[in-house]
């Protein structure tokens, strides 16, 4: 079974300060993990993919196939990061479909 | 920038009534897709679609949904009798099925029924 879990629903940090949004994956195959960010009133949007190994407005993920993981992270956040956060995972590469985490609610304190 | 575009943004409908939820998926793009999220719950995936035939679907997209490109440019998810837990947002999402597989999603609609 396919499934990505996103243990928190709700996150809260101070601008400046790092963030980690969680995601652990269960797929016996090799996925292609992706982050989703939804801005207020925005369309959901691709925010970096594991197969490009970028960053993208300062955040970065790696894949832990160990640890079935791909956390989200910012060394300092920023008070426009404040979105909802979707881990999504493809189970092959290709135009194939999305199995998304719940969603972590992320909102930067000033 | 090209979007994908959907509409209405808001549908209301009685359990029981047929509803049509519109796409116009990105021109160029080959692959379409419709995912649902129910209040308070994770977006999941209902069907996929590619050269004009269903890719995929999931268990959740039974006999009472269907799709279709009735043209060049549209793409509908149609619920034949709505049941009130069919309540929810509708994504649709379309890829060039490049490498990548990105897929852009459209606004979405919000299905509400009574």
């Amino acid at each position: 079974a396919q499934r990505v879990t996103q243990p928190e629903k709700l996150l809260s940090v101070f601008k400046g300060a790092p963030v980690e949004l969680k995601c652990n994956y269960s797929y016996s195959g090799s996925p292609e993990l992706f982050w989703y960010v939804q801005y207020s009133r925005q369309r959901l949007q691709l925010l970096l993919r594991h197969i490009s190994r970028e960053s993208i407005k300062g955040f970065t993920a790696d894949l832990n196939k160990g640890e079935t993981s791909f956390h989200l992270k910012k060394p300092f956040a920023q008070e426009e990061d404040s979105a909802m956060y979707y881990c999504a995972l493809s189970p092959i590469q290709g135009a194939q479909k999305l199995v998304f985490g719940q969603g972590t609610r992320l909102t930067i304190n000033p | 920038e090209p979007e994908v575009t959907q509409t209405p943004s808001h549908q209301v409908t009685q359990m029981g009534q047929e509803v049509i939820l519109r796409c116009v998926p990105i021109s160029n793009h080959l692959y379409f897709y419709w995912y649902r999220q129910i209040l308070g719950q994770k977006v999941e995936f209902l069907v996929s679609f590619y050269n004009n035939e269903i890719s995929e679907k999931s268990e959740i997209f039974d006999d009472q949904f269907s799709v279709e490109r009735p043209d060049g440019s549209n793409f509908t998810l149609k619920i034949r009798s709505t049941k009130l837990e069919d309540s929810a947002m509708y994504f649709c999402a379309s890829s060039d099925g490049g490498s990548l597989g990105e897929q852009y999603f459209g606004p979405g609609t919000r299905l509400t029924v009574t």
